[in-house]
């Protein structure tokens, strides 16, 4: 089935690095990603990962994927004040399903940072 | 400016009434999903559209409907509105099939209903 879970909640402090977790149930996913949601705002997507790669690393964000335990963490390092939002880790089905390319999205971990 | 464009932003309406939500995807994109945003259930996949046809369908309850015209925007439909349809609805686009770009978001329309 489909379900991706995440912690509700973060907080850090400014200049230390932040680690957001996430599980998935289904290991056919492809693709894997992260995006954020900042208040008032859509979803931006920040970065996403292949499932045949272990780790992505772009600038200050670093994603490590452990297939066999089906899962998934953003590292933010020298968290900023400016990256306080929600965070989304999300699936796609894109093979389990041939028409459909549609993601699946955990439940959101807020970030909060503190000065 | 994300590219994808979601009208209105802000929808205040009554119990019992209908609501159309509008989307327009990227240039160029030809899926459309939809999604609703509340606090008690995050983000709940709707349905999606590839050029006009539908492909993929979420937990939509019957009373809401959507299509995607020749020009490629689409349209949400809720009818007999009732208090915990009140959320925020995000369109979101990407070029089809191979979404490994993701998608690109609009900025939603909050939906509240009185």
């Amino acid at each position: 089935g489909e379900d991706v879970e995440q912690s509700l909640f973060l907080s850090v402090r400014e200049g230390d690095s932040s680690v957001i977790n996430c599980t998935y149930t289904d290991s056919s996913s492809t693709y894997l990603y992260w995006y954020k949601q900042e208040p008032g705002a859509g979803l931006q997507l920040l970065t996403y990962i292949f499932s045949n790669m272990d780790m992505k690393q772009d600038q200050r964000l670093t994603v490590l994927l452990n297939k066999k335990d089906k899962h998934l963490s953003l590292r933010i390092a020298d968290t900023q004040t400016g990256d306080s939002a929600i965070y989304f880790c999300a699936e796609s089905d894109a093979l389990r399903s041939y028409n459909t390319d549609k993601l699946i999205f955990g439940t959101g971990t807020r970030l909060q940072v503190f000065p | 400016d994300s590219g994808v464009t979601q009208t209105p932003k802000h929808l205040i309406t009554a119990t019992g009434q209908r609501v159309t939500l509008r989307c327009s995807p990227r240039s160029g994109d030809l899926s459309v999903y939809w999604y609703q945003q509340s606090l008690d259930q995050g983000l709940q996949f709707l349905i999606q559209y590839y050029n006009g046809e539908e492909r993929a369908k979420g937990n939509i309850l019957e009373r809401f409907s959507a299509q995607q015209f020749p020009d490629l925007h689409s349209e949400l439909n809720l009818s007999s509105l009732e208090l915990g349809d009140s959320a925020l609805y995000f369109c979101a686009s990407s070029g089809g099939r191979g979404a490994y770009n993701g998608y690109t978001f609009g900025s939603g329309t909050r939906l509240t209903v009185v």
